[in-house]
């Protein structure tokens, strides 16, 4: 079945610390990979995707991400996050010669303390 | 641009009562998805069209639930009769077919449902 997981419900973090906030999926096919970040009473917005090429894409905000085949994972990262990051953040995949639509995970939500 | 854009952004109903939302889409985009977001469940899709005509609709809950998009333009999503257990933040997405395949959803910012 394809799938995805995000594993961390929750991250706190300090303002100006690193973060990782963790995906894997689960698929019999290749994907294509997407994250999104959700602020407070709002829609979602994308922050990053991977369609194809190189395997570390660069996004918004300061945010990358790496595709790992061999892994099935999709982290996300920031080498300095800000107060403003506070957020909840997906990952969602669709699958190659599939149908068109996208599987989110669960979500990460993001806490930056000061 | 204007975005996707819904309509209301909050509802506030009785039990029993018919719901109806609405999403414009971005001009241009040939797929449109619905998606409800519950604590509970995440992100579900319930619903997503191609060309106005609906592809895959097994996510929707229950009878109770139907969806239409007469038009490229205009798309809703009825709930009748609702129930409590409707609440929840109802997404419209729309986006187009990337080179290579993939898409790019574009989500609008959501109605707030809650079902008293």
């Amino acid at each position: 079945a394809q799938s995805v997981t995000q594993l961390d419900s929750q991250v706190p973090v300090f303002e100006e610390a690193p973060v990782e906030l963790r995906c894997n999926y689960s698929s019999s096919v290749s994907v294509y990979l997407f994250w999104y970040v959700q602020y407070p009473n709002q829609g979602l917005q994308l922050l990053l995707k991977y369609l194809s090429g190189s395997t570390l894409v660069k996004g918004i905000n300061g945010f990358e991400a790496e595709f790992n085949k061999s892994q099935t994972s999709f982290h996300l990262r920031k080498p300095s996050v800000h107060i403003s990051d506070t957020a909840e953040y997906f990952c969602a995949v669709s699958f190659q010669g599939g149908s068109e639509k996208l599987v989110f995970g669960k979500g990460t939500k993001l806490t930056v303390n000061p | 641009d204007a975005g996707v854009i819904q309509s209301p952004r909050h509802e506030v109903t009785e039990m029993g009562q018919e719901v109806t939302l609405r999403c414009k889409p971005i001009s241009g985009h040939d797929y449109l998805f619905w998606y409800r977001q519950t604590m509970m469940r995440g992100l579900e899709l319930l619903i997503y069209f191609n060309n106005n005509v609906p592809i895959d609709d097994s996510g929707m809950p229950e009878d109770r639930f139907s969806a239409k998009m007469p038009n490229a333009s205009f798309s809703t999503l009825k709930i009748q009769p609702s129930e409590p257990r409707d609440s929840a933040v109802y997404f419209c997405a729309s986006s187009f077919r990337l080179a290579g395949g993939s898409t790019e959803a574009f989500f609008g910012q959501g109605t707030r449902l809650t079902v008293v």
